[in-house]
């Protein structure tokens, strides 16, 4: 599976957009891109995942560059409950084998 | 709806002792089950996964083992624990097939090693 990359820390203020970014420029054209994330003392939440389009849910927004290089991922209006750490993640279609998880983007989000 | 469920939540173990972490989910049949671990400030490491009832496959040598005894249910074993088992623990599904289905985590076990 393709490597990632992610700064390792992002501050955001209550009720504005975080966007984190995600490098995976090795990605492949059968894997997919999955966003997690996880708070203190918790399991991994999944997110959101795509492949090449963009992609919205309730809880955010997904943005993948035309050549696949990187990612964004959105939070619309982040709140104090999304402070966590988040994990960009890439994955071959249909594999029954590992995520790997690399130490991903600590975000804080500021009252 | 899909439920997964771990336990103990917390576990305190003398070297030396033995280990089961248990795993089970509901909602679903013969999904795919994985165990990882998270060392203090660290990613997750894919210690095991298992695609039906008695088959494993494991990532990393090391002083632990998995077993399915039934389709629903994963457990981690091990014989003689080390301090450096000490770790946040794990369990994941998905559903079987092909597709791009995410994993959902259960809520872990932390466990020290004393």
């Amino acid at each position: 599976d393709a490597k990632t990359t992610q700064p390792p820390s992002m501050d955001c203020a209550e009720g504005r957009a975080a966007n984190l970014p995600c490098n995976h420029s090795t990605i492949s054209g059968n894997e997919y891109v999955y966003w997690y994330r996880q708070i203190h003392s918790q399991g991994p939440q999944y997110i959101i995942h795509g492949l090449k389009n963009n992609e919205t849910n309730e809880m955010a927004s997904l943005i993948i560059t035309e050549d696949r290089k990187s990612s964004t991922l959105i939070l619309p209006h982040a709140t104090l409950r999304d402070t966590a750490v988040y994990y960009c993640i890439v994955r071959v279609r249909g594999s029954a084998r590992q995520l790997t998880f690399g130490s991903g983007t600590q975000l804080t989000v500021l009252p | 709806s899909q439920t997964i469920h771990q336990w103990p939540a917390t576990l305190v173990q003398p070297v030396g002792s033995p280990l089961s972490l248990e795993c089970t989910v509901e909602g679903t049949s013969n999904p795919n089950l994985y165990w990882y671990r998270q060392a203090a400030g660290r990613g997750l490491q894919l210690l095991f996964y298992s695609v039906g009832i008695g088959q494993i496959s494991s990532e990393v040598p090391q002083n632990l083992s998995a077993s399915r005894p039934q389709d629903r249910q994963f457990i981690l074993s091990s014989k003689k624990l080390l301090l450096s088992d000490s770790g946040f623990y794990l369990c994941a599904w998905t559903p079987q097939g092909p597709g791009n289905q995410p994993q959902h985590f259960g809520d872990g076990t932390r466990l020290s090693i004393l």
